[in-house]
């Protein structure tokens, strides 16, 4: 068990629904990080979130946000959806932003969604 | 803008033979961090090492051991007398370390699927 605790670990939905995919970080980090696994792209940054402010923005469409509350835990919203969104999500999460000793990525298990 | 290139798409071996997995990567910057990550059949993606780029001495741990060569921009994985639970993906990445940029904002390699037969 990685500490970081993703739900929920299979999703099945139809096109032009939307989604809320959730991810608890690891006791004490403060930073967020989606990233998106898929056949096509492989593995890809989406958005990092730090202590509740967006850091950093990757390839992620508009149809797609996410947020990270006052607890940390994060959401990662995808909308309107099509079925090239089918993917596997991860979310990762680390103590802090920079290249410090503890800057290394914790993976959760990840979500599996996939889009009929 | 960087780029990871993992030439190897899957490697078979059989058990107790070594097998290196290549990683060349692309980066303008002078700070960076490499890392490669395993993916085992059960999904999730497991840190197995970080380094970065003013330090080049290769690291072994256990069956493992890392070769990072800046000349070449390589930082290859060597798995030594492979098991079988060595199956898995495995990832290189890297995260860039400068300007502002999030080191948490890695490119990952294509992957390559290692496969160890009994």
């Amino acid at each position: 068990d990685s500490g970081v605790t993703q739900t929920p670990k299979h999703l099945i939905t139809a096109t032009g629904q939307r989604v809320t995919l959730r991810c608890s970080p690891r006791s004490g980090d403060l930073s967020v990080y989606w990233y998106q696994q898929s056949l096509d792209q492989g593995l890809q940054f989406l958005i990092q979130y730090y202590n509740g402010e967006e850091r950093a923005k990757g390839n992620i469409l508009e149809r797609f946000s996410a947020q990270q509350f006052p607890d940390l835990h994060s959401e990662l919203n995808l909308s309107s959806l099509e079925l090239g969104d089918s993917a596997l999500y991860f979310c990762a999460s680390s103590a802090a932003p920079g290249p410090s000793g503890a800057n290394v990525l914790t993976f959760g298990a990840g979500s599996r969604l996939t889009v009929l | 803008a960087q780029k990871v290139t993992q030439a190897q798409t899957e490697i078979s071996v059989v058990e107790k033979e070594d097998v290196t997995l290549d990683c060349v990567y692309e980066t303008r910057d002078t700070t960076y961090y490499l890392f490669w990550y395993k993916q085992p059949p059960s999904g999730e993606l497991v840190f197995l090492i970080r380094r970065n780029s003013f330090d080049e001495q290769n690291e072994i741990s256990g069956r493992y051991s890392w070769n990072f060569q800046k000349s070449t921009s390589s930082f290859n994985f060597t798995i030594t007398a492979s098991q079988v639970v060595d199956s898995a993906v495995y990832f290189c990445a890297l995260s860039e370390a400068s300007g502002g940029t999030s080191y948490g904002k890695l490119t990952f390699g294509q992957g390559t699927i290692l496969t160890v037969h009994p």
